[in-house]
């Protein structure tokens, strides 16, 4: 099972609204990753967890706020977004190794489709 | 910083053509490089990866193939097919923590 699933698919939300993305994989993978997606551009990575720790923040704004409850689950709450921060959102991992050095494949979930009115 | 970039940005081919997608990177310090496909409104799906000791990879119709000394990498489609026609991105891990970087993509349009 190579599969990294993304809940929800779409979600529409106010600027004043929380909402949480989820993320869930069944590989044993150790490295999860949050990447945002434009129209026509390549991902942009956001965020990296290694053994659920934070690894890596790509100085994203803090109303975007990433957790891992444990290494199969990665959610990203979101509060108070703006209207440009619309994409597609897409939840990766990886084998993942420690001291930071990741390897091995990365596997992409289908990405949440978010909409910030 | 290390830097992808992918020519053609677009690719326009009849049916069966056979046709190379290139790849070129400014850090030739990788770890791994791997190419991606994605369907628009979809996510990644990976295609092959190539470690940093290996030269290609093979997978069906499709060979890439990697020069790390030159910052180089090509994916090759033979026999191109309509089902073919999607975005193919590469990135490359680098050796410093948990980086993939990648390309603009090229869009791949394969006429029947």
């Amino acid at each position: 099972d190579t599969e990294v699933t993304q809940t929800p698919k779409h979600l529409v939300m106010g600027m004043t609204n929380k909402k949480s993305l989820k993320c869930e994989q069944h590989m044993g993978h150790r490295a999860m990753y949050w990447y945002k997606q434009k129209a026509k551009k390549p991902p942009e990575l956001m965020f990296v967890y290694s053994y659920e720790k934070l690894s890596i923040n790509e100085s994203v704004p803090s109303r975007f706020s990433p957790e891992c409850p444990n290494s199969s689950l990665l959610n990203l709450h979101l509060h108070a977004l703006q209207p440009e921060d619309s994409a597609l959102y897409l939840c990766a991992s990886s084998q993942g190794r420690r001291a930071g050095v990741q390897t091995g494949e990365l596997f992409f979930g289908e990405g949440s489709r978010l909409t910030v009115l | 910083k290390q830097e992808v970039t992918q020519i053609p940005a677009a690719l326009s081919v009849p049916e069966g053509e056979n046709l190379v997608l290139n790849c070129s990177f400014t850090d030739s310090a990788i770890y791994n490089l791997q190419w991606f496909r994605q369907d628009p409104g979809k996510g990644l799906t990976s295609l092959l990866l190539i470690q940093s000791s290996q030269r290609e990879q093979t997978s069906g119709r499709l060979n890439a193939s990697l020069d790390k000394s030159s910052g180089r990498s090509t994916l090759y489609i033979a026999a191109s097919q309509p089902g073919d026609s999607a975005t193919y991105l590469c990135a490359v891990h680098v050796n410093a923590g948990n980086m993939l970087t990648f390309g603009g993509g090229t869009r791949l349009m394969v006429k029947p």
